[in-house]
């Protein structure tokens, strides 16, 4: 039982680059998010899943595009990767939107030069 | 936009002492969690407290919740080393789609 697993750990891009994050659950929850963290600024909610088939933008969705293929994986994509997507960015689920508990992945660290 | 504002945003005390973290926040809530995060990790489910609830205890840590404030604490006591992490706040609003968190304290237990 892994919880909730992101690949890669690290990765380094260069501007204009494009790369997928990858997010898996074992858990048989529902809905699925993509945060990323940046110094001083908390997690902002970049796009989020609220069922298998459903995604929705969340405050800092420009940039990115994500995928849900299954109930268990959840996908972030950067086409072109600009040094402002520097951060981390962590992938978390919970039963059903966010009435309940979130469980967060361990996080990708990000570095576009 | 951040929904909620910890306060301090930093402290650092001594083993066995209790700290205190406050969270304030702008709009009508669901409910309110807070999480830790240790240097390099995820963040971690503390406790969450509905808008029905004005207080909950869970193990060493104590949250309460005034509504007409709008804000919350988070109470650790007999603090150990091991506590030294960041919390944060994170607020449910009414349509319940998602976490909007806070900027974190940052917390340093010395031994």
């Amino acid at each position: 039982n892994a919880g909730v697993t992101q690949t890669p750990k690290f990765q380094v891009l260069k501007t204009g680059q494009s790369m997928t994050l990858q997010c898996a659950q074992d858990m048989n929850h529902n809905s699925m998010y993509w945060y990323r963290q940046d110094p001083g600024m908390g997690l902002r909610l970049i796009y989020y899943s609220a069922s298998e088939g459903t995604t929705d933008k969340g405050e800092v969705p420009n940039g990115y595009n994500v995928s849900r293929l299954n109930k268990r994986e959840f996908s972030l994509r950067l086409e072109s990767a600009a040094p402002s997507q520097t951060s981390v960015y962590f992938c978390a689920t919970t039963l059903s939107l966010s009435y309940n508990e979130q469980f967060f992945g361990p996080g990708t660290r990000l570095t576009v030069l | 936009s951040q929904q909620g504002e910890e306060d301090p945003q930093a402290l650092s005390i001594q083993e066995g002492e209790n700290a205190t973290m406050n969270c304030s926040y702008k709009t009508s809530i669901n409910n309110l969690q807070w999480y830790r995060q240790n240097s390099g990790r995820g963040l971690v489910h503390l406790i969450l407290i509905r808008s029905n609830e004005r207080e909950k205890h869970s193990g060493r840590l104590r949250v309460t919740l005034d509504t007409s404030k709008k804000s919350s604490s988070l109470l650790i006591t007999a603090s150990r080393a091991a506590d030294t992490a960041s919390y944060f706040c994170a607020t449910v609003g009414q349509a319940g789609t998602a976490l909007i968190f806070g900027k974190g304290t940052t917390l340093s237990v010395s031994s």
